[in-house]
């Protein structure tokens, strides 16, 4: 149980294009989300948390117009990067918390690298 | 934000060894976490302890937790090939409660066993 799934694994595109990457919760109802932002050998730094049904709450330095969230249903949260450029190049992880879970143990998708050209 | 630290930040051991990684965090903590990561992988929940715990074991993992010194370590046994990874701590503030609690992780220790 408590699996997360991220789509796309990776994804390649042109500077100034968008992309939309998925979290979903496949077998709990995830009333919280979380994005990270992970650079090659480096920790995880959390952007922003999502809440169903919400605005998401953006972490201080995270362009919110820039990476937009959101999170319409209980297995859903997408973070779309906008008109992204070079430097947005990272790896995205989201993870979910299944509200019925004590004690914050968040689950992991495996992880989004995105490469901007 | 807060931001732990973990040493060392690299480990190499034989198979066998035992590895140890200690980790320090800043400010009150309501518990403290421990995640595995594969290279290029998400990652994988191991160990919880709460504040008013002072040590947890699971299968070969050994977690100890000083509050006074805001610092824990984990503690691999008998380590296999398989445990080559990155291992990160997280903290969750005191006074935070529900859905929304948020991780603030460690710089990470990676761990490499060797046969």
């Amino acid at each position: 149980g408590a699996v997360v799934s991220q789509h796309p694994s990776w994804v390649i595109c042109k500077s100034g294009t968008s992309v939309k990457i998925e979290c979903r919760s496949l077998d709990f109802q995830a009333t919280t989300m979380f994005w990270y932002r992970q650079f090659p050998k480096q920790s995880l730094m959390l952007m922003a948390t999502s809440n169903e049904g919400s605005k998401a709450t953006y972490e201080q330095g995270v362009e919110k117009d820039k990476f937009l969230i959101n999170h319409a249903s209980l297995t859903l949260s997408t973070l779309t990067v906008t008109s992204a450029h070079p430097e947005d190049s990272s790896f995205y992880i989201c993870s979910a918390r299944d509200w019925q879970v004590p004690y914050n143990e968040q689950f992991f998708g495996p992880g989004t690298r995105l490469t901007v050209l | 934000s807060q931001q732990g630290e973990e040493d060392p930040q690299a480990l190499s051991i034989q198979e066998g060894e035992n590895a140890t990684m200690n980790c320090s965090y800043k400010t009150s903590i309501n518990n403290l976490q421990w995640y595995r990561q594969n290279s290029g992988r998400g990652l994988v929940h191991l160990i919880l302890i709460r504040s008013n715990e002072r040590e947890k074991h699971s299968g070969r993992l050994r977690v100890t937790l000083d509050t006074s010194k805001k610092s824990s370590s984990l503690l691999i046994t008998a380590s296999r090939a398989a445990d080559t990874a990155s291992y990160f701590c997280a903290t969750v503030k005191t006074g935070v409660t529900g859905g929304g609690n948020k991780l603030t992780f460690g710089t990470g220790t990676q761990l490499k066993v060797e046969l």
